[in-house]
C-alpha cells in the first residue's frame, strides 16, 4: 500500500511569515509530486508540481523535492490570510498504476492577520 | 471552459435508497476519476476511466457501488442501496492523457440518514 504522510496541523503562522508544509512518501519509484490547495467546502486545486530533485519556484510558492529522503515540501513566502486552507500532497504512483495519484490527508494552514 | 460539472451538489437520502451522482468532464479530456473524501480516510480514488473505459475500479468499496461512462461527456456513480457510512464528499476529476494535471469538480456532499 503506497502511503503519503502529512502533519495534519493546524499550522498557524502570522501574516507575512514563511509557511513550511512537509510530506513524506513510501513509493521509492515515484517521479511526480503535486501540491493541491483545498479551501473549506471547496474542491482541490493544483498549485504546484515538481519532478526533479531540488527547488521549483512559482511566485510566492516553492516546492522542494528530495527523492533520496522521499520528502517533498512546500514553502509559502509572505503568507496571506487568503492562503488559509488545507494543503494536500499527492504522489504519482510508479509501475503499473502510474495513472493514479495517492493523496496525503492534508495539512491545515491558518494565516493570522 | 466551464470546468468539471457535478450534480447534485448536495444529496440527503435515507438508508437503503439508490443514489446517482453525475459528472461532466472538461471537453477534450480523456481521463476521468471518481474520488471520495472523508475526514478519516482523506481523498481516495474509487474508479478511473480512460477513453470511456473503466481501467481501475479497485477502489470501489463494494458491489453496492457502480460507475459508468457511456460517452466522453458524461459519467455516473451509483450507490444502491446506500448506507450511512457512504456519507462523504464525492469528487469527479478529469485530465488529458495523464493524471498529472487533474481538474476537480465542485463535488457532491452526500448524507445518508
Amino acid at each position: 500500500q503506497k502511503e503519503v504522510e502529512q502533519n495534519s496541523g493546524p499550522l498557524s503562522v502570522p501574516e507575512g511569515a514563511i509557511a513550511s508544509l512537509n510530506c513524506t512518501y513510501s513509493d521509492r519509484g515515484s517521479q511526480s509530486f503535486f501540491w493541491y490547495r483545498q479551501y473549506s467546502g471547496k474542491s482541490p486545486e493544483l498549485i504546484m508540481f515538481i519532478y526533479s530533485n531540488g527547488d521549483k519556484e512559482d511566485g510566492r510558492f516553492t516546492a522542494q523535492l528530495n527523492k533520496a529522503s522521499q520528502y517533498v515540501s512546500l514553502l509559502i513566502r509572505d503568507s496571506q490570510p487568503s492562503d488559509s486552507a488545507t494543503y494536500l500532497c499527492a504522489v504519482k504512483n510508479s509501475g503499473g498504476s502510474n495513472y493514479k495519484l495517492t493523496f496525503g490527508k492534508g495539512t491545515l494552514l491558518t494565516v493570522n492577520p | 471552459d466551464a470546468g468539471v460539472i457535478q450534480s447534485p451538489r448536495h444529496e440527503v437520502t435515507e438508508m437503503g435508497q439508490e443514489v446517482t451522482l453525475r459528472c461532466k468532464p472538461i471537453s477534450g479530456h480523456n481521463s476521468l476519476f471518481w474520488y471520495r473524501q472523508t475526514m478519516m480516510r482523506g481523498l481516495e480514488l474509487l474508479i478511473y476511466f480512460n477513453n470511456n473505459v473503466p481501467i481501475d475500479d479497485s477502489g470501489m468499496p463494494e458491489d453496492r457501488f457502480s460507475a459508468k461512462m457511456p460517452n466522453a461527456s458524461f459519467s455516473t456513480l451509483k450507490i444502491q442501496p446506500s448506507e450511512p457510512r457512504d456519507s462523504a464528499v464525492y469528487f469527479c476529476a478529469s485530465s488529458y492523457s495523464s493524471p498529472d494535471t487533474q481538474y476537480f469538480g465542485p463535488g457532491t456532499r452526500l448524507t445518508v440518514l
